[in-house]
Parts: structure tokens; sequence; C-alpha cells
């Protein structure tokens, strides 16, 4: 079963505008991350957030991690056509085991 | 820079086949991972490692063995292929479970 849920499915904004996207867990968690994936490539990481910190920045990237709500969201800032990707969220503790486990993305696309 | 190497970019197997997908990750990282992606499911573990010789089930395992006889490198296994089985792979490694590091994926079909 999938432990991440990236909210939506898909996304479409003009250039320069703010991207948001979420992604909600079921059990508890070490760490939770965030990756980029371009059409038919591997996956990219971007950011890593610990169970025990609430934001992090990483250039135009910013994560926020609510564990008492297990949710998180992934806001691009100053859009730009090269951020259309899919994003996923992956989290690091099901149940006990520790596996890494992605959920279904988010299609973000960018229009100039 | 951490290299995760697919044997393959694209593969067309038929259908009972026993096909070997192959993986090489160039940074001494204990675990290593094997996904199956689709359109609309996202990545499906299917199965990881965490040592030589040690694995795990992921979520979707059924039809699928891997080996790990040596730290850098990962085999997946398709015990007999079946057009179900047609999907994109990919692979990853990671130090703990930290930054996951991906290969570029192999895009299997079964016919």
């Amino acid at each position: 079963s999938q432990q991440g849920e990236e909210d939506p499915q898909a996304l479409s904004i003009q250039e320069g505008e703010n991207a948001t996207m979420n992604c909600s867990y079921k059990t508890s968690i070490n760490n939770l991350q965030w990756y980029r994936q371009n059409s038919g490539r591997g996956l990219v990481h971007l950011i890593l957030i610990r169970s025990n910190e609430r934001e992090k920045h990483s250039g135009r990237l910013r994560v926020t991690l609510d564990t008492s709500k297990k949710s998180s969201s992934l806001l691009i800032t100053a859009s730009r056509a090269a951020d259309t990707a899919s994003y996923f969220c992956a989290t690091d503790k099901i149940q006990g085991a520790q596996k890494l486990v992605f959920g279904q993305g988010t299609r973000l696309t960018i229009n100039p | 820079d951490v290299k995760v190497t697919q044997s393959s970019r694209y593969l067309v197997k038929r259908t009972g086949e026993k096909v070997f997908l192959e993986c090489v990750q160039d940074m001494d990282h204990e675990n290593m991972f094997w996904y199956r992606q689709d359109p609309g499911l996202g990545l499906r573990l299917i199965y990881f490692s965490y040592d030589v010789k040690m694995k795990e089930k992921g979520d979707i395992p059924e039809g699928y063995s891997v080996s790990r006889e040596k730290k850098e490198r990962f085999s997946l296994i398709l015990e007999s292929a079946s057009t179900n089985q047609t999907s994109m792979y990919l692979c990853a490694s990671s130090l703990g479970l930290g930054e996951a590091f991906f290969g570029q994926g192999t895009r299997l079909t079964v016919v």
C-alpha cells in the first residue's frame, strides 16, 4: 500500500506563479523527502525534512512538515517552465519496517 | 557524483522468459531498492536490500525475486515474464534512509 499520497494529482499554473503540492502519510516517520522526475527519467532528490523539523528551505523550494496531521507540503516559488515535472514525496518508515516508499506523485505543468 | 547504472534503457522480452534487470551503484551504499512505475500508480516498491545477501519484500513482490551477492549490485529477476509486468523499472540506492539516488530506469515490454 502507498504510504504517501500527493495532492493534487495534476497542477497547471502560469510561469512566475507559486506551486503548492501536498503529501499525506499514514504512520510515524523518521524523515520525509521530496523528489522530482522529468518525463521518462529517474528521480532526483530535492529536499529531506526530519520529523523534528517543521520547515526547510532550499533555493526556491520550501517544505513544511506537520507530524500531528501527518502531512507535508512543497512550495515552489516563482515557477519556471523548467520546473515542469512530476513531484513525489517519500517516507521512510511503515509499521516498523525501514523502507523508502513513494506516493503517486503530482504532475506539475508550468505554462509560459 | 554517485552513479546508479541500470543495465538496459529499453528491453523487449517474450511471455514466459526469465528476465534479469541489473543495477550497479558506485558509492558503497548499503541500501538498494527496486520499484516499478506505472501511470496513475506512482512508484511501487518491489524489493529492497539493506546488506549483501539480505532482502526484504516490498509492496508487490509477487512474480519477482532479487539477488544481492555483492554490495554494489542488486538484480531483479522476473521468473516467468508476463504481459502485466510491462512497466518502467527503477533502481535506487541510499546510505541509510537518507537521499536515494536513482538509475535512469529500464522500460520493459513483455510481448
